[in-house]
């Protein structure tokens, strides 16, 4: 079945250091989204892209979608303590016509060192 | 609103017994789906439902069974519960199923 990997499994960074965290599918996607999920929370969205290429901001936030539409990463630009949490990708899968799936990453838990 | 709802917050079970999990959404979201959250595992797709009176299998449906009679309500059924089903679960609903997911607050259950 459709696979979605996330790496780093695991990231410390000091406070004001940059993170990333990057997604790669196995096949094609036809987007892929991003949740944070704070400890003891759960999931919520941040963004989805869709077009090759894609990059979107979200004031310290980079996402951005490859072109082949298979990899996708989210670049955090100078972490706060606010900023601790595990994100996940989730890509769309076109299953069969009219039928899509989503798959969730297995998530990139970040935490911040004062 | 109230969102997603999920009741109940924490639940343990003895091997075997059966039990629901409740959830409900007040968006009129059509697409509603249920995940189990385990360590190092992210999320997987257990079942959903695209529309009242549809139901499919995602990705480990073993174990569950699903109705979904309304637009608001899906409940997840435990028939026999077994030590792997210890998890947290989580209910989420979206307007189609390529628009952003709302999850609800989650059921911590514990099998013994």
């Amino acid at each position: 079945g459709q696979q979605v990997m996330q790496i780093p499994q695991y990231q410390h960074v000091q406070e004001g250091e940059d993170f990333t965290t990057y997604c790669n599918s196995s096949t094609t996607l036809s987007n892929i989204q991003w949740y944070k999920q704070r400890p003891g929370g759960h999931p919520v969205f941040l963004i989805q892209l869709v077009k090759s290429g894609e990059v979107k901001k979200q004031k310290r936030l980079t996402f951005q979608f490859g072109e082949a539409k298979k990899n996708s990463s989210l670049h955090i630009t100078a972490t706060q303590t606010t900023d601790v949490g595990t994100y996940f990708c989730a890509g769309h899968f076109l299953v069969n016509f009219g039928n899509e799936k989503l798959t969730f990453g297995t998530g990139t838990r970040l935490t911040i060192i004062p | 609103n109230a969102g997603v709802t999920q009741t109940p917050k924490f639940q343990v079970l003895k091997t075997g017994q059966s039990m629901t999990l409740q959830c409900a959404q007040d968006m009129n979201h059509e697409y509603m789906s249920w995940y189990r959250q385990d360590p190092g595992m992210g999320l997987r797709l257990i079942h959903y439902s695209v529309g009242a009176g549809i139901t499919d299998q995602g990705e480990v449906p073993n174990g569950y069974n699903v109705s979904r009679s309304t637009t608001e309500d899906f409940p997840l059924r435990l028939l026999s519960a077994a030590p792997s089903q210890t998890s947290v679960y989580f209910c989420a609903s979206s307007p189609g199923q390529n628009n952003e997911q709302f999850f609800g607050p989650g059921t911590r259950l514990t099998v013994l």
